[in-house]
């Protein structure tokens, strides 16, 4: 079973500064997909970035950049630039979609980190 | 904001008591899926429908069911609720059902339910 571990509880980053949220993940595919979602304080769940893993290539929107080591099943989050609005709780998501073989296209969640941008 | 709409916002009801929440994708998405998100859990999946069909089910109890109704909305009916129930439970949508990068799935804002 894929399962998605985020050991950082909570962070704090000062606003301006850089910050990374770690994410590793575990399964036995190849071809999958991994997200970030972020959770503010209203408790929308906003997507921040996603990766396909076929893709060697790091995604980037914006401030936001992963960096994606399949071998290493890590896909850590970096936020370049925090801002006071980046406040939330960060989760980092894995599906296995039908497309590859899985059962169902459920997003898997890891528990989250709390980012706090300090000004 | 996501385009998925979910009512209502709030819920508080007491225990024993049924409810039902309501989803609207986005427009153009033909699947559902629900999600439940609590303190000891975390965000868990529920239940995904298709165009009308159940398509996949996860930790939802026999308490729980759902459908999807023609115009594509979709209603997670919650009975005989517990004190445990309480909880915000976020329905996402999707163009289909294939999954992945192609059909990322988009939030509603969630409905928050306690149970009394």
């Amino acid at each position: 079973a894929q399962t998605v571990t985020q050991s950082q509880p909570e962070m704090s980053v000062q606003e301006a500064e850089t910050v990374t949220l770690s994410c590793t993940y575990d399964t036995s595919e190849s071809n999958y997909y991994l997200f970030w979602y972020k959770q503010p304080p209203s408790r929308q769940m906003i997507l921040v970035i996603r990766q396909e893993a076929y893709k060697q290539q790091n995604a980037t929107e914006n401030r936001f950049s992963v960096n994606f080591q399949k071998a290493a099943k890590s896909f850590s989050l970096k936020i370049s630039d925090s801002q006071l609005g980046d406040t939330a709780m960060y989760f980092c998501a894995f599906i296995l979609p039908l497309l590859y073989g899985g059962a169902t296209n459920k997003l898997i969640f890891g528990t989250g980190t709390l980012l706090a941008v300090q000004p | 904001d996501s385009g998925v709409t979910q009512t209502p916002k709030h819920l508080i009801t007491a225990t024993g008591q049924r409810v039902t929440l309501r989803c609207s994708p986005r427009s153009g998405d033909l699947s559902v899926y629900w999600y439940q998100q609590s303190l000891d859990q975390g965000l868990q999946f529920l239940i995904q429908y298709y165009n009308g069909e159940e398509r996949a089910k996860g930790n939802i109890l026999e308490r729980f069911s759902a459908q999807q109704f023609p115009d594509l909305h979709s209603e997670l009916n919650l009975s005989s609720l517990e004190l445990g129930d309480s909880a915000l439970y976020f329905c996402a949508s999707s163009v289909g059902t294939s999954g992945g990068y192609q059909e990322t799935q988009y939030f509603g804002p969630g409905t928050r339910l306690l149970v009394l």
